[in-house]
């Protein structure tokens, strides 16, 4: 049972929009929430994380953490065809030691 | 740095063969991970090692075998391979001691013919 849920896309935006991009979890009890960025036929790469309750902003990406809600996504600012990518969700694997368990993933396309 | 590097970088295998995917890290981290990467159904973990000389089942082990016997490499072996092991592989470490982000390899891709 796959415990992040995430809509696969693809998620069209122009050109200096706001994407956003949403991902659902189901175990309560997981406290870190990481958002990875992958180009296609390349390796996965870490955004951001975020632990707390709340927004994180780094740059033009905002991550916002609603535990109550079980419910994390990720905003992209003045949003840029080169943000045209694969977006992941993960988080810890309650199961598998120190292993993040990954979301499907949303596919962005920013269209100039 | 090097960061982790897998190898081959991509290979045609005949099923019924076997075969060792490598994969080395030098940033010592503890943790070490097998991910597979198909269409449709995202990545998901096929082993894993918490610490050299340790390692355990994730959600898709069935067909593979690991072995950790350094900090440094944690190879994946393959010992009769299947059409359905046809994927892209990707390695990863973490510094281990509480969840944290992971770091990838450049990933193997192997088909299965």
């Amino acid at each position: 049972q796959k415990e992040v849920e995430q809509n696969s896309g693809p998620l069209s935006v122009p050109e200096g929009a706001i994407a956003s991009l949403n991902c659902t979890y189901s175990d309560r009890g997981s406290q870190s929430f990481f958002w990875y960025r992958q180009y296609s036929g390349k390796s996965p790469e870490l955004i951001m994380f975020i632990y707390s309750n709340g927004d994180k902003e780094d740059g033009r990406f905002t991550a916002q953490l609603n535990k109550a809600s079980q419910y994390v996504s990720l905003l992209i600012r003045d949003s840029q065809p080169s943000d045209s990518a694969t977006y992941l969700c993960a988080l810890p694997n309650s199961n598998s030691g120190y292993a993040l368990n990954f979301g499907k993933g949303t596919s962005l396309l920013v269209t100039p | 740095t090097a960061g982790i590097t897998q190898a081959p970088t991509s290979q045609i295998l005949a099923a019924g063969r076997s075969m060792t995917l490598r994969c080395t890290q030098d940033m010592r981290h503890n943790a070490m991970y097998w991910y597979r990467q198909d269409l449709g159904l995202g990545l998901r973990l096929i082993h894993y090692s918490n610490t050299a000389g340790t390692t355990g089942k994730g959600e898709v082990p069935d067909g593979y075998s690991v072995s950790r016997a350094n900090t440094d490499d944690f190879p994946l072996t393959l010992a009769s391979a299947v059409p359905s092991q046809t994927s892209v592989y990707f390695c990863a470490s973490s510094p281990g001691g509480q969840p944290t982000e992971a770091f990838f390899g450049q990933g193997t891709r192997l088909t299965v013919v």
